[in-house]
């Protein structure tokens, strides 16, 4: 099973700031890396597909590189709904899905 | 639109069963494989399994065999979600999830529905 490890646990940061965060993969999962957004008591939105295609509708301040087992989510310049709770999901492997435990983005 | 619309929150008592249902609309039901994901109270998500609605068949993640079902009814473009036997460490938000292209059982998630909390408590 792939393990994703997500870091950092949490980041405290301002509106205006740029955002980064990473997923690491035990094992290569290629390209097939998705990053979520989930804010309290929503279900989870994507972003980000394929390491580096934004999903319908989302802003172009987000962005995903990576392949292999490095993998990274960029808020350019961070908005107030940008506060959330951050995923990656990968689906390279059997089970075909598996998520990272999450990034907190809290506003400091 | 694409809507998937679950139904509301349930609270049952260890053993009993529950059976969450996943409301489909705004696109052909049968073409796109749900997937269902559990978060349990401040956890991460964790995936469960899924069903393809053009067959019927379902699949599980190992640790949802046994006690969860997932099963369908077209005629109302629905998916459901049965656990039995339900144990307090149940207690989680489940989510329905549909996958982005048509016919494929294995890509990225869409569209989700708002989730259902089951709490089990005695």
């Amino acid at each position: 099973e792939v393990v994703l490890t997500q870091s950092p646990a949490s980041l405290s940061l301002s509106p205006g700031e740029r955002a980064t965060f990473s997923c690491r993969a035990s094992q290569s999962v290629r390209r097939y890396l998705a990053w979520y957004q989930q804010k309290p008591g929503q279900a989870p939105r994507l972003l980000i597909y394929d390491a580096s295609t934004r999903a319908t509708g989302v802003p172009a301040r987000f962005s995903g590189s990576g392949s292999g087992t490095d993998f990274t989510l960029t808020i350019s310049s961070l908005e107030p709904e940008d506060f959330a709770v951050y995923y990656c999901q990968q689906r390279a492997d059997w089970p075909p899905y598996t998520f990272g435990q999450g990034t907190k983005l809290e506003i400091k | 639109q694409v809507q998937l619309v679950q139904s509301g929150p349930e609270m049952k008592k260890p053993g009993a069963s529950v059976k969450v249902s996943c409301k489909a609309s705004g696109y052909s039901f049968t073409n796109f494989v749900i997937n269902w994901v559990r978060q349990a109270p401040g956890q991460g998500l964790e995936w469960m399994g899924w069903i393809d609605p053009n067959t019927g068949r379902p699949t599980y993640a190992q640790d949802f065999t046994g006690r969860f079902v997932f099963s369908l009814d077209t005629s109302v473009t629905t998916a459901y979600l049965q656990i039995s036997g339900l144990k307090t460490e149940d207690t989680a938000v489940y989510f329905c999830a549909r996958v982005m292209d048509a016919g494929v059982e294995i890509n990225w998630f869409d569209r989700w529905g708002q989730g259902t909390l089951v709490t089990v408590s005695s």
